[in-house]
């Protein structure tokens, strides 16, 4: 059973840069993406991010100029970095695995990746002077 | 990217029935039958509830279905029960290759 466990610095300040790891036990990188999420206090999810095995990665445009995702396969690992942060960044950041699901286009198999099936258990970071 | 746009709360008693809209525009959708739900408890993570639209994960109720007409997709939960009780956030896929998370739901059990 495939399960990530994640980590990371807790307590950051202002204009710090956030770093967060996540590995995959139980189950190969390889055909899916990993996501990072963020949930800030008593406020709902935001995507931030993903990458696959490969290093392909997708963006949320509101957070991409600060936001780098990268992996390193060896360790089955991929890892967060966020920049310039503030107050405003304060939040449980979420790894998670998006499987592939695939549709036939003009007869050929394309994967798509955007639902995530596991989730690590989150780690809350606080940005504070 | 704005949010999904979801009720903030909705409620039923125990036994009923009870649907959760997630309205989006057709680039939030993508074009694609790529909608899934998510539950999630107090201090804890995000569960998979229903992707594309309306599969279920192999451990999931089948109380939980999930449907989409347009660029509304919806989330109905039959027989209430007081586990429920919880928050639910609806997320597709976009024509930019990004992900959209809904504003989140929070059902209540009366």
């Amino acid at each position: 059973q495939v399960q990530l466990q994640q980590w990371g610095a807790g307590l950051l300040k202002p204009s710090e840069t956030l770093s967060l790891t996540c590995a995959v036990y139980g189950g190969s990188f390889s055909g899916y993406f990993c996501s990072w999420i963020r949930q800030p206090p008593g406020k709902g999810l935001e995507w931030i991010g993903e990458i696959n095995h490969s290093g392909s990665t997708n963006y949320n445009p509101s957070l991409k100029s600060r936001v780098t995702i990268s992996v390193d396969t060896s360790k089955n690992q991929f890892s967060l970095k966020l920049s310039s942060v503030t107050a405003a960044d304060t939040a449980v950041y979420y790894c998670a695995r998006e499987p592939p699901v695939g549709s036939m286009v003009r007869g050929v198999m394309v994967y798509y990746y955007y639902y995530m099936d596991v989730w690590g258990e989150g780690t809350t970071v606080t940005v504070s002077s | 990217q704005s949010a999904l746009t979801q009720p903030a709360s909705v409620s039923g008693s125990p036994g009923q029935s009870i649907t959760i809209s997630c309205t989006g525009t057709s680039s939030d959708f993508g074009g694609y039958n790529f909608v899934s739900w998510y539950q999630q408890h107090p201090g804890k993570a995000p569960k998979l509830m229903i992707y594309d639209v309306s599969k279920r994960p192999s451990g999931v109720s089948n109380r939980f279905s999930g449907s989409k007409s347009g660029n509304t997709a919806s989330l109905t939960i039959s027989g209430l029960q007081a586990e429920d009780e919880a928050d639910y956030y609806c997320s597709s896929s976009t024509s930019s290759s990004t992900v959209l998370f809904g504003g989140g739901t929070k059902l209540t059990v009366l």
